[in-house]
């Protein structure tokens, strides 16, 4: 069966200090990858996508960016983090021709 | 273009009383539809899907939607209210390949004891 992985669950960062949060999908090939935020009060935002390695594609401009080194690997990072960053982030992966999301379990990030 | 609105961000109700999260869609083609919940601090869930099969779609945990072309709608409904139900729910409607999906800003469902 497939499995997603995320982590770190949680994470309190500084401003202007890196992130890197990773993802790990199981149990299946080349799947659509995707990183969306979600702010307090908000709904989901779509942050990154990747139909493959080394394709992304970014949704909204902002200081993170995401990287797929892995079929089943997807990365979000920033260089300097900014209070505005702080969220709730998920992972997620699809199969093409579904459109139906299986979700990782989240990391929460706050920035101070 | 596609776009999704959940009319109510919440919702309260009782334990063991009906349940109506409304959620109206709009698409240029014949969209999939999808009710994701949401616990907190947790990813989402799938809680069923509509692809164009049967109008009424039946989910986990009691839950059902029905589509409804005509209105555009695709609202969330349960018979009886649980403790458990209490989450964060969320319309998404998507295209026919699949790779492009629109949530909607998401209902908080409340029970009350």
């Amino acid at each position: 069966s497939q499995t997603i992985h995320q982590w770190p669950a949680t994470l309190v960062q500084p401003v202007g200090s890196p992130l890197s949060l990773e993802c790990t999908v199981e149990g299946t090939s080349n799947p659509n990858l995707y990183w969306y935020r979600q702010a307090a009060g908000r709904g989901l935002q779509l942050l990154f996508y990747s139909v493959g390695i080394g394709q992304i594609s970014s949704e909204v401009p902002q200081n993170l960016s995401a990287s797929r080194p892995q079929d089943r690997q997807f990365i979000l990072s920033s260089k300097k983090l900014l209070l505005s960053d702080s969220g709730f982030y998920l992972c997620a992966w699809s199969v093409d021709g579904t459109g139906e999301l299986f979700f990782g379990e989240g990391s929460r990030l706050t920035v101070l | 273009a596609q776009s999704v609105t959940q009319l109510d961000s919440h919702v309260s109700v009782s334990e063991g009383t009906p349940v109506l999260l409304r959620c109206n869609y709009s698409s240029s083609y014949s969209p999939s539809l999808f009710w994701y919940v949401q616990h907190p601090n947790k990813g989402l869930q799938l809680l069923l899907k509509y692809t164009s099969a049967a109008t009424l779609v039946k989910g986990i945990n009691g839950f059902e939607a029905e589509f409804k072309k005509s209105e555009t709608s695709f609202h969330l409904t349960k018979p009886s209210a649980h403790m458990s139900d209490a989450a964060e729910y969320f319309c998404v409607v998507s295209n026919n390949a699949g790779n492009m999906l629109t949530f909607g800003g998401g209902t908080r469902l409340m029970v009350k004891p």
